[in-house]
């Protein structure tokens, strides 16, 4: 049975700092998602991690992939208050089609 | 636009009353899913359906009923046999089961009063 943990589960940082997020997932894994979810919102994708040793960016974001070590990260460059959200990842197996393993989630909040 | 449309944005069930959400989209998406949020956690799938008239429990699928009978709607029916239905529902859809993205509607948050 797949699952994932995020930590921190609670991340306060001031704006300029950097941070990392890390997903460690139990089982093999094909498919790393990342998202974004604002207070009673739903997901906006962030990521899409297909490969060992993928990595995306997107403004202050860059997320990485290490399925030998079944761990993706999250790195927040110089974060501003905008950034501040709830991030989860998300895992799916080669059994489990499109459908998606989530992890508890990290809260972060940027202060200024 | 395409996309996927839930409704309502609120709900609130007395207790002992079944409830219907609602799930459209019209992205011409063969797979969908329905997934549970409660505070603080991440979500956990109910039922998911990868083609019109055939669909399969999830993890948390006791207490919820659901029905694929047009390839665009995907309606789940909270049951008064689900012990703890507030939550909010984020219902999803993607090409197909295999290996595709899935894109999340906006949810329904549901409240039992």
């Amino acid at each position: 049975e797949l699952k994932v943990e995020q930590n921190p589960l609670f991340l306060s940082m001031q704006e300029g700092k950097n941070y990392t997020i890390y997903c460690n997932y139990s089982t093999t894994s094909d498919r790393l998602y990342w998202y974004r979810q604002d207070p009673g919102k739903s997901l906006e994708s962030l990521f899409v991690l297909l490969s060992n040793g993928a990595v995306k960016q997107e403004g202050r974001l860059m997320a990485s992939l290490d399925t030998k070590a079944r761990l993706s990260t999250l790195h927040i460059t110089a974060a501003v208050h905008d950034l501040s959200a709830t991030y989860f990842c998300a895992a799916a197996s080669p059994t489990s089609g499109s459908r998606l393993t989530f992890g508890e989630g990290t809260q972060l909040t940027v202060n200024p | 636009d395409g996309g996927i449309t839930q409704s309502p944005k609120y709900l609130f069930r007395k207790e002992g009353q079944n409830v219907t959400l609602s799930c459209e989209q019209n992205l011409n998406h063969d797979a969908m899913y329905w997934y549970r949020q409660d505070p603080g956690q991440g979500l956990r799938l109910i039922y998911y359906s990868q083609i019109v008239n055939d669909f399969q429990k999830g993890d948390i699928a006791e207490g919820y009923s659901v029905s694929r009978e047009k390839k665009e709607s995907f309606p789940l029916t909270v049951t008064s046999a689900q012990k703890n239905p507030t939550a909010f529902y984020l219902c999803a859809s993607s090409i197909t089961d295999v290996n595709t993205e899935a894109f999340f509607g906006q949810g329904t948050r549901l409240t039992v009063v």
